[in-house]
């Protein structure tokens, strides 16, 4: 089955502690993106991916890290957590970043950092 | 940059009855897609639509580009219908970023 699998579904975490969300997908896309879903702003991208060893910051960069090694797997990295990162992620992808095709969204990732 | 209004922000209906959601863009867009997110969070493509019309059962939408709009309608509404409706857009964009536009979403909820 395509899908895009994000891991883990749910995290509660401390302030500081180093973490990483895992985001694949099987469908050989070479678009990839994280963004994030708070109350009345929205979702709001993170960073994006044109391809392997290819990313940039999208609006809110601020706070995270990511990369992309191989073209099945984009991982979002939080070196030092704050509370202000609690929110609801996505990881998204599509088959190019250049001919205009359906967004996959991976189940979501529902961190709270304390 | 690009703004997407949806309407209405919220919605009550009886199960079996019909509604319409709107979406409004303020500029031309590459893609435009509605999303369904449960309540358990989790985002459900409905359509890929950037023009045109599309059916898939009880969902319907139409995308009018020229005219900067799309609508989702929804027919004989079920419980498992409830949650947030999102509508979502690629503006034509100078650079490489694919990235969408999320308007605020329609929160609809079905009662039995």
């Amino acid at each position: 089955e395509a899908q895009v699998t994000q891991n883990p579904r749910y995290l509660i975490t401390v302030t500081g502690k180093k973490l990483t969300v895992t985001c694949s997908q099987n469908m050989n896309h070479e678009y990839m993106s994280w963004y994030r879903q708070d109350p009345g702003l929205g979702l709001r991208q993170i960073y994006y991916s044109m391809n392997v060893e290819v990313t940039d910051k999208g609006d809110v960069p601020e706070g995270y890290k990511v990369s992309r090694k191989e073209k099945r797997n984009f991982p979002l990295i939080l070196e030092s957590p704050s509370p202000n990162q609690t929110s609801l992620y996505f990881c998204a992808s599509s088959l190019s970043g250049t001919v205009n095709t359906e967004a996959f969204f991976g189940q979501g990732t529902r961190l709270t950092v304390v | 940059g690009i703004q997407v209004e949806q309407s209405p922000p919220d919605l009550i209906l009886q199960e079996g009855a019909n509604s319409t959601l709107r979406c409004n863009f303020s500029d031309s867009v590459n893609n435009l897609q509605w999303f369904h997110q449960n309540p358990w969070g989790q985002l459900i493509n409905l359509f890929y639509i950037p023009s045109g019309t599309k059916q898939n059962g009880r969902l319907s939408a139409t995308t009018v580009a020229t005219e900067r709009y799309s609508l989702l309608y929804i027919s004989s509404s079920q419980t498992t219908d409830s949650g947030v409706y999102f509508c979502a857009v690629e503006q034509r964009r100078t650079g490489n970023n694919r990235k969408l536009i999320w308007g605020l979403g329609t929160s609809l909820a079905v009662n039995p």
